[in-house]
């Protein structure tokens, strides 16, 4: 079975852009989160999506947007990009119902701002 | 979520067993411990969870004290594969929730060859 996918896998862009990743589940995952890793905060949570619905997010500006498809692929979106932006962006699948927070992690999309 | 403690960083010998240790002294009954690493630039892998008896698997073994405040995750035979960050994670049963995980600093375990 194919793992977390991630496109792209690097990508750079100036401040005040606008910036979309993407993440494919493992097959039959319902469940996708995004994480954001910096060296100075460590892995930070940012959000999850379940069937196309936001269930949680992390403390992050509004600026971090996100949305699943139909076939639970997921993007996030990072608008008006600053350079505090630069970060290692991972994505996670689950199963929905899985009894415990096992958790598969794609390779991430490094981002740097400039 | 209960906070955990992890050393910054260890060395072990190739070959040799790593123990990890993690701290967590303020865990409810119904958090299970996750243990999870993460290889240089690459995304974090899952290794293996408890409640509070001791777990084995094809990767590591965990064991979690009879109180439950701390727990070991043990590799038995360390190879230079093996270097990474591993992080320490306490967390309720969420099989019907969307929470994210809290990952701390974590423990770099260096194999020294």
């Amino acid at each position: 079975k194919a793992g977390v996918t991630q496109t792209p896998r690097y990508l750079i862009k100036t401040r005040g852009q606008q910036v979309t990743l993407s993440c494919s589940p493992i097959s039959g995952h319902r469940s996708v989160s995004w994480y954001q890793q910096t060296p100075g905060q460590g892995l930070q949570f940012l959000f999850e999506y379940f069937s196309e619905t936001q269930r949680n997010k992390g403390n992050f500006p509004g600026r971090f947007s996100g949305r699943q498809f139909s076939n639970s692929r997921s993007e996030m979106n990072v608008s008006t990009l600053e350079l505090g932006d630069s970060a290692l962006y991972l994505c996670a699948s689950r199963l929905y119902s899985a009894i415990y927070n096992e958790q598969f992690f794609g390779p991430g999309t490094r981002l740097t701002v400039l | 979520d209960a906070k955990t403690t992890q050393p910054t960083s260890m060395d072990c010998a190739e070959g040799r067993a790593a123990n990890l240790p993690c701290n967590h002294s303020t865990i409810s009954g119904n958090e299970y411990v996750y243990w999870y690493r993460q290889i240089h630039s690459q995304g974090p892998q899952y290794i293996i969870h408890g409640l509070k008896n001791n777990e084995t698997n094809e990767m590591a073994s965990l064991i979690i004290t009879e109180d439950r405040k701390s727990s070991t995750l043990i590799l038995p035979h360390a190879t230079l594969r093996d270097t990474a960050v591993y992080y320490c994670i306490v967390r309720a049963y969420s099989g019907g929730g969307a929470d994210g995980l809290t990952f701390g600093k974590g423990t770099h375990l260096i194999i020294q060859p």
